[in-house]
């Protein structure tokens, strides 16, 4: 069975662009969910998606959205990038909603960098 | 609000030593889901372990072992005779009925 897959795997970005990050998750899994990893920050949770639907919203700026396609896979948009915003993007699939004591299976996530 | 800490940012230890994890969580909910995961320097995130708020038996795997105390509100992680292949950075995550909060992990460094 296929792990979940994150494309691209790197990317480089100048300010002020913006970026548009996929996650596919596993086989069956219905729920995605996109984190935000920094150095100093650690693992900031940014939206979960369910049946195209989002359940969740963090703490993020509007400049943050996302959408989820009717076979499941995920994307995540970037608007009008600003240096702070390099990080590992991980995306995170469950079968069912998360929360609930569900194990989430993780993908190897997306390096941006804005220069 | 739920909120998981993760006081020990970095621990370096030699080969062979026992190295403990802290984790320690707030909830006002009964029901609740605690975990581990590792994430190794590639960045994929691996699941090692889940607790049920209602089973406070430890765990032992192999080298790993856990160890949750309701009473302290604690789910610490220990890890024996630890090997150069235990680098990594680990999380401590809590998970209510809506969805699951990390805390901000714990960078493990074994020297050889």
């Amino acid at each position: 069975k296929a792990g979940v897959t994150q494309t691209p795997r790197y990317l480089i970005k100048t300010r002020g662009q913006q970026v548009t990050l996929s996650c596919s998750p596993i086989s069956g899994h219905r729920s995605v969910s996109w984190y935000q990893q920094t150095p100093g920050q650690g693992l900031q949770f940014l939206f979960e998606y369910f049946s195209e639907t989002q359940r969740n919203k963090g703490n993020f700026p509007g400049r943050f959205s996302g959408r989820q396609f009717s076979n499941s896979r995920s994307e995540m948009n970037v608007s009008t990038l600003e240096l702070g915003d390099s990080a590992l993007y991980l995306c995170a699939s469950t079968m069912t909603p998360s929360g609930r004591g569900n194990e989430q299976f993780f993908g190897p996530g997306t390096r941006l960098t804005v220069l | 609000a739920q909120k998981v800490t993760q006081a020990q940012t970095e621990i370096s230890v030699v080969e062979k030593e026992d190295v403990t994890l802290d984790c320690v969580y707030e909830t006002r909910d009964t029901t609740y889901y605690l975990f581990w995961y590792k994430q190794p320097p590639s960045g994929e995130l691996v699941f090692l372990i889940r607790r049920n708020s209602f089973d406070e038996q430890n765990e032992i795997s192999g080298r790993y072992s856990w160890n949750f105390q309701k009473s302290t509100s604690s789910f610490n992680f220990t890890i024996t005779a630890s090997q150069v292949v235990d680098s990594a950075v680990y999380f401590c995550a809590l998970s209510e009925f809506d969805d699951m909060r990390f805390g901000a992990g714990t960078r493990l460094t074994v020297k050889p």
